[in-house]
């Protein structure tokens, strides 16, 4: 069964740091790109990271320089280090297998596979 | 970079059909999109990968009540034959170069 499991969220106070992890299992884990997703309480889904195959990182504006994502292969292992935690953070977290194709001329991806969470709550 | 825009919410009575809409932005009225659905307390699903041609591939066990169709720069999700355990939110989802993945507002979906 492909499974997707999160792990490491808790309370944080501001400024301060948390590490996440996902274990995947039931696929070759080094052959997919990897993200993370959060959703706050009551909104909606907002994209965090990914990262390639080949370990190259990607960011949106709101998390660039702060959090930081990373994979072990060995240990079938994704990782988000987030550093400089503030109230706007706190959410549930989760990581998700990317899929995709070539079709019409152009590259495609989605998401297929999601985790079912971890929460982190950033308060003093 | 490509925009998707879906209605807050919907409603529609047990055992009808619903359509949901997600619309592209400008220049951007090819992408693929894939549809994921949240139910209350859990986490995302994914449903399905949507192409403008119309032609869709579900993910592992999703419903055969579950389809997906495409005109111009709307993609659409129908579900018919609704169910208790349809009510939920229903985000649209792509992927652009620059932006990377860009999801919708979502649409919430009451089922009367």
């Amino acid at each position: 069964e492909v499974q997707l499991v999160e792990s490491g969220g808790g309370l944080v106070q501001p400024g301060g740091s948390l590490r996440l992890s996902c274990a995947a299992s039931g696929f070759t884990f080094s052959s997919y790109d990897m993200h993370w997703v959060r959703q706050a309480t009551g909104k909606g889904l907002e994209w965090v990271s990914a990262i390639g195959t080949a370990g190259d990182p990607y960011y949106p504006g709101s998390v660039k320089g702060r959090f930081t994502i990373s994979r072990e292969n060995a240990k079938n292992s994704l990782y988000l280090q987030m550093n400089s935690l503030r109230a706007g953070d706190t959410a549930v977290y989760y990581c998700a297998r990317r899929s995709g194709g070539y079709s019409s001329g152009y590259y495609y991806y989605y998401m297929d596979v999601w985790g079912k969470g971890t929460t982190v709550t950033v308060s003093s | 970079q490509p925009v998707l825009t879906q209605s807050s919410s919907a409603s529609a009575s047990l055992g009808s059909s619903v359509k949901l809409t997600c619309t592209l932005s400008s220049g951007h009225s090819s992408y693929i999109i894939a549809w994921h659905q949240q139910q209350p307390g859990k986490a995302p699903r994914y449903l399905m990968k949507l192409e403008g041609s119309g032609s869709y591939n579900k993910g592992s066990g999703v419903p055969d009540r579950f389809s997906g169709s495409s005109s111009g720069a709307d993609r659409y999700l129908t579900i018919s034959n609704l169910q208790s355990e349809d009510e939920a939110d229903y985000y649209c989802e792509t992927w652009d170069s620059n932006t990377h993945v860009v999801f919708g507002g979502g649409t919430k979906l009451t089922v009367l």
